[in-house]
Formats: structure tokens, sequence, C-alpha cells
């Protein structure tokens, strides 16, 4: 099993729309988490860390749930340039290596 | 916008050929990372360095090599390149920000070797 799995997809979302998935780790020690964008050929780039008791960033909403071990990222009101590749990456501590989930891809069409 | 730079952007380079992948970071960090990733699949870690002189091997397999001589500078070498090195490597630096260590990526390396 992979320390930190995602869906691939791709979610295929109408312009407008909201899209959430999930990302699920299976190190009960982990404590931070955060959601990286990448965009097609590019690098990777942070796009929110994930606080405990959630939080919101515009129209970006990321949940923490440590009882089940998955955290979620919500996209509301989806624009064209929200299409990419969204990477959940999750570590045991700070200072410890950060490992990442395979991704998973939003399309956003018109 | 980070201050983390890899050169070449894009390689293409003869079987058998020794290269190196530069990396520098401007920002001081102590952690650099190399990953590796192919088109449309997931990052893959194949090195990393915590600082000077310290270098770790990371969670997939590379015949490549790295080395950290200075803070900035972490650059990748593969003595005999070989088709099944084709791949993105993507260069990172780490730094702690209250509770959180955030990464900073560099731009990539494509290599294509024939």
């Amino acid at each position: 099993r992979k320390e930190v799995e995602q869906d691939p997809g791709p979610f295929n979302v109408p312009e407008g729309a909201t899209v959430a998935f999930n990302c699920t780790y299976s190190n009960s020690a982990s404590q931070s988490f955060f959601w990286y964008r990448q965009d097609c050929r590019k690098e990777p780039k942070l796009l929110m860390s994930v606080y405990s008791s959630g939080n919101e960033d515009g129209r970006f909403t990321a949940q923490l749930n440590r009882a089940s071990q998955y955290i979620s990222l919500l996209i509301r009101d989806s624009k064209l340039s929200d299409s990419a590749t969204y990477l959940c990456v999750v570590s045991e501590a700070a200072g410890n290596k950060l490992t990442f989930g395979g991704g998973t891809r939003v399309l956003v069409k018109p | 916008e980070a201050d983390i730079y890899q050169t070449p952007r894009y390689l293409v380079i003869g079987t058998g050929k020794k290269i190196t992948l530069e990396c520098s970071q401007t920002m001081g960090h102590d952690k650099m990372y190399w990953y590796q990733q192919d088109p449309g699949m997931e990052l893959h870690l194949i090195h990393y360095s915590y600082g000077v002189n310290s270098t770790e091997k990371g969670d997939l397999s590379s015949e490549s090599t790295v080395s950290r001589i200075r803070t900035e500078h972490f650059p990748l070498t593969l003595e005999s390149a070989r088709p099944s090195h084709t791949s993105q490597y993507l260069c990172a630096s780490s730094a702690r920000q209250g509770v959180w260590e955030k990464l900073f990526f560099g731009s990539g390396t494509q290599l294509s070797v024939l």
C-alpha cells in the first residue's frame, strides 16, 4: 500500500461547478499536510497548507480528517485555469521528508 | 517566487555520455532534493541532502549520484546515460516556516537519452 494515495482522475468538471477529492495517508504519525498544484510539464507549486481545523483560501477549501486519515480539497466555482494535477503531500513532522501522492488530475471544461 | 534554478532546461544526449544536471538556490536552504517524474506519473524522490556533505538516497533507486559541497549547489550526475534515464528531473529545496516545511521547486530538466 502506498503511503499517500490519490484518485488519479481525471475529474471532468463543468466551468462554474464544484469539485472535491480526497487523499488518504497510511502513517498515523503524519503531522504536516499540503496541497500542491502542478501544471502539465511544469514544476509543482504550493497551493495551500492544511490546518487541523480546516482552512479556506478563496475558492479553495482544505480539510483534514485525522480519524479516517485523509485530507480533502474542494474547489468552488471552477475556472478553466484550475485545470491541473493536484498533489497531496504529507510529512511525519516538520523537518521530515515529504511524501507525495500520485496526484489527481482535474479538467475544467467550458 | 522561489530562487531555485535548474540548468539545462532541456537536454538531448546520446547513450553512454556523462551528464550533470545543475541545481542552485539562493535562499540559504539546508535541505535539497532531487525528484524524477515521467509524464503523467507521480514524483519519485531519488536523492536528498540535509546540508553540506550530507547526501542520502531517496525512495526510488537511481543510478545517478549527487554531491553537496556548498549549501547553494546540489548537482546530479549520471556517469553513463541510457535511454531508461529519459525523464523529467526536478530539484527542490525546503525551509521550515513555523510548523511547516515549505518546498520550493526548480523548473526542472527534461532529459532525453537517445
